[in-house]
């Protein structure tokens, strides 16, 4: 089974200063990468995916995330954040092969808190 | 709008009582997923249905059981509620078996008391 390891519990931040959620995962073999955005009260919004080609993906309000298979690690970047990136960020693994396919595996979660 | 919508949001039961919380997925998904999230958790996979077939499950009991219907509905039902499952469940649809991606709900934020 695989795992994910979000390094930190909780990142605070001053708005408009970078920042980056770490997360590893535990095999190396294909997987397909995922970060999730929670807000309060509400549901997993999908932020970015992997599943193939360039290492770098980017999702539409400004967060880059970057596979890297040799380290087994899908770190989440924003070069300035925005008070409004407040909510709990959540990394996951998918096994697209055998009797997990489809399955998701979560870590447990990074809050990011803006400060203004 | 995410085109996943749970019912009830909220909900209420007592130790050794039965529950089941709904899921309404987007036409054409075919893939819906149920996690349950305890407090301070990511999410834990209970199973997956695929075209109204469960085709994976978690590390869940049997008393946690499931249904997929044609009009992409589903349920989760859980019998014999203990303390412990109070959590928030979430369901979650895909276009295939592969998951390029859930749509999630909402979710239904279960206590047991």
């Amino acid at each position: 089974a695989q795992s994910v390891t979000q390094l930190d519990s909780q990142v605070p931040v001053f708005e408009e200063a970078p920042v980056e959620l770490r997360c590893n995962y535990s095999s190396s073999v294909s997987v397909y990468l995922f970060w999730y955005v929670q807000y309060p009260n509400q549901g997993l919004q999908l932020l970015l995916k992997y599943l193939s080609g360039s290492t770098l993906v980017e999702s539409i309000n400004g967060f880059e995330a970057e596979f890297n298979k040799s380290q087994t690690s899908f770190h989440l970047r924003k070069p300035s954040v925005h008070i409004s990136d407040t909510a709990e960020y959540f990394c996951a693994v998918s096994d697209p092969r055998g009797s997990t396919l489809g399955r998701l595996y979560f870590g447990r979660g990074t809050q990011l808190t803006v400060w203004p | 709008e995410t085109g996943v919508t749970q019912s009830p949001t909220h909900l209420i039961k007592t130790r050794g009582q039965q529950v089941t919380l709904r899921c309404s997925s987007q036409s054409g998904h075919n893939t819906v997923s149920w996690y349950q999230q305890a407090l301070g958790q990511g999410p834990q996979f209970i199973f997956q249905y695929y075209r109204e077939e469960e085709n994976g499950r978690g590390n869940f009991p049997p008393r946690f059981s499931g249904l997929q219907f044609p009009n992409y509905s589903s349920e989760l039902n859980v019998n014999a509620l203990e303390l412990d499952d109070s959590a928030l469940y979430l369901c979650a649809s895909s276009f295939d078996e592969l998951n390029y991606g859930y749509t999630f709900g909402s979710g239904t934020r279960l206590t047991v008391v």
